[in-house]
């Protein structure tokens, strides 16, 4: 099975810096439609979980453009420009493999403010 | 706007099964898989298993193989998770989920609570 190995999984950071979350896949994400079903959640405490990076580096509706995603392969990236009060929580990297049909789910990683 | 509302919590002793339902309403029902994913108390996120209710095409997670059924109710566009020989370990808040190229809507979960 696909294994999702995310780090940190703990990232204090001071308000207005940069952070960044890596997500890294035990085999290529590649499916054979050829494209990559890699995106990022965002889960604030007592809230279900809610969409910001899809297919690698696609903003979701109304995620603000501070957040980006990038990678390729096995590798892949969250990166928060500047961290705003809001963006605490727990982030997640999720993939879907084809054959057989399972999703899985990185570790999270917590985010919190300095 | 397009919604997945879940039914509420639930207590049940070891050995008893949950049935817990998810409307969905504000697009096409039928158009996109459904998603059951669960989450234990402080810890992450788990897959459970799939249903396209077009065509109730389904998928389940190796861990849960004979334990758990995913249905669809498409007269009420309702789907349905139910997880049975419920033992402690199956605590756990547990979600539905829209698959629209990613899990973009969720439901607000439902808490089972397994105490005996």
């Amino acid at each position: 099975d696909v294994v999702l190995t995310q780090t940190p999984l703990s990232s204090p950071v001071t308000l207005g810096q940069p952070a960044s979350i890596s997500c890294r896949s035990s085999e290529s994400l590649v499916h054979s439609d050829g494209n990559t079903y890699l995106s990022w959640l965002h889960q604030r405490p007592g809230q279900p979980p809610r969409l910001l990076i899809y297919k690698i580096s696609n903003r979701f509706s109304g995620v603000p453009d501070r957040f980006s995603g990038s990678g390729a392969g096995t590798d892949f990236t969250l990166k928060i420009s500047r961290v705003e009060a809001e963006d605490v929580g727990v982030y997640y990297c999720m993939q879907a493999t084809q054959f057989p049909p399972v999703w899985t789910f990185g570790q999270g990683t917590k985010v919190e403010i300095k | 706007q397009v919604q997945l509302a879940q039914s509420g919590a639930e207590v049940k002793k070891p050995g008893a099964s949950v049935k817990v339902s998810c409307k969905a309403s504000g697009y096409t029902f039928g158009h996109n898989y459904i998603h059951w994913v669960r989450q234990a108390p402080g810890q992450g996120l788990e897959w459970m298993a799939m249903i396209l209710p077009g065509g109730a095409t389904t998928s389940y997670a190796q861990n849960f193989q004979g334990r758990l059924t995913v249905t669809v109710d498409t007269s009420t566009t309702t789907l349905y998770m139910e997880l049975s020989s419920l033992r402690s370990e199956d605590t756990a808040l547990y979600f539905c989920a829209r698959d629209n190229q990613a899990f973009d809507v969720w439901g607000q979960g439902t808490m089972v609570t397994v105490s005996s």
